[in-house]
């Protein structure tokens, strides 16, 4: 098993820009969840997902779009890149909302 | 809220001594308690997980334990290596519909040779 995958690693936008971070698991899992990481300030949750055709808000959503077409995937979009968006990202699963987390290697991501 | 406090922010270690790390949380409505590791540049890595209804966890030389009526736990690891430096997260999974895993800032562990 593969587990979570995000791609891509790297990236630099410029503002005002556009992009989709992709994440893929292979375990079945039910739960998706994005998070975002900054220096000093812990993971923030963005959006999850309970299963394909269902998202919800997390604590810092604005910016950030997602949808849940499968079970297997949970694309996060930015719209309008800024220099707040600036972070390392993190896709997340698990089978329930119970069980434990598995977390993608993540994406780091610059807006300049 | 539930807010989640990890003591102290930094550690630093002699090889082949045993430390513990240690880690609070406001709500005791909790699903579990999930230890993690994380490398520098690197995603989280799971340690342990820990569910309300249990009292501790181990995993090789790593023991976790979980107070929830007190809101503590802690990670005991036993005759560090320098491999084992890295950031330790802790991270409580709320009841009460909240999705929310929320994590504490960490504690990040140099083993010194």
């Amino acid at each position: 098993n593969a587990g979570v995958t995000q791609t891509p690693k790297f990236r630099i936008l410029k503002i005002g820009q556009s992009m989709t971070l992709q994440c893929t698991q292979d375990m079945n899992h039910n739960y998706m969840y994005w998070y975002r990481q900054d220096p000093g300030m812990g993971l923030k949750l963005i959006y999850y997902s309970v299963g394909a055709g269902i998202t919800d808000k997390g604590e810092v959503p604005n910016g950030y779009n997602v949808s849940r077409s499968t079970t297997e995937d949970f694309p996060l979009r930015l719209e309008l890149a800024a220099p707040s968006q600036t972070s390392v990202y993190f896709c997340a699963s698990s089978y329930l909302k119970d069980y434990g987390y598995t977390f993608g290697s993540g994406t780091r991501l610059t807006v300049v | 809220k539930q807010e989640v406090t990890q003591i102290p922010a930094a550690l630093s270690v002699p090889e082949g001594e045993n430390l513990v790390l240690n880690c609070s949380f406001t709500d005791s409505a909790i699903y579990n308690l999930q230890w993690f590791r994380q490398d520098p540049g690197k995603g989280l890595t799971s340690l342990l997980l820990i569910q309300s209804s249990q009292r501790e966890q181990t995993s090789g030389r790593l023991n976790a334990s979980l107070d929830k009526s007190s809101g503590r736990s802690t990670l005991y690891i036993a005759a560090s290596q320098p491999g084992d430096s890295a950031t330790y997260l802790c991270a409580v999974k709320g009841q009460g519909g909240s999705e929310k895993l929320v994590f504490g800032k960490g504690t990040k562990l140099t083993v010194n040779p």
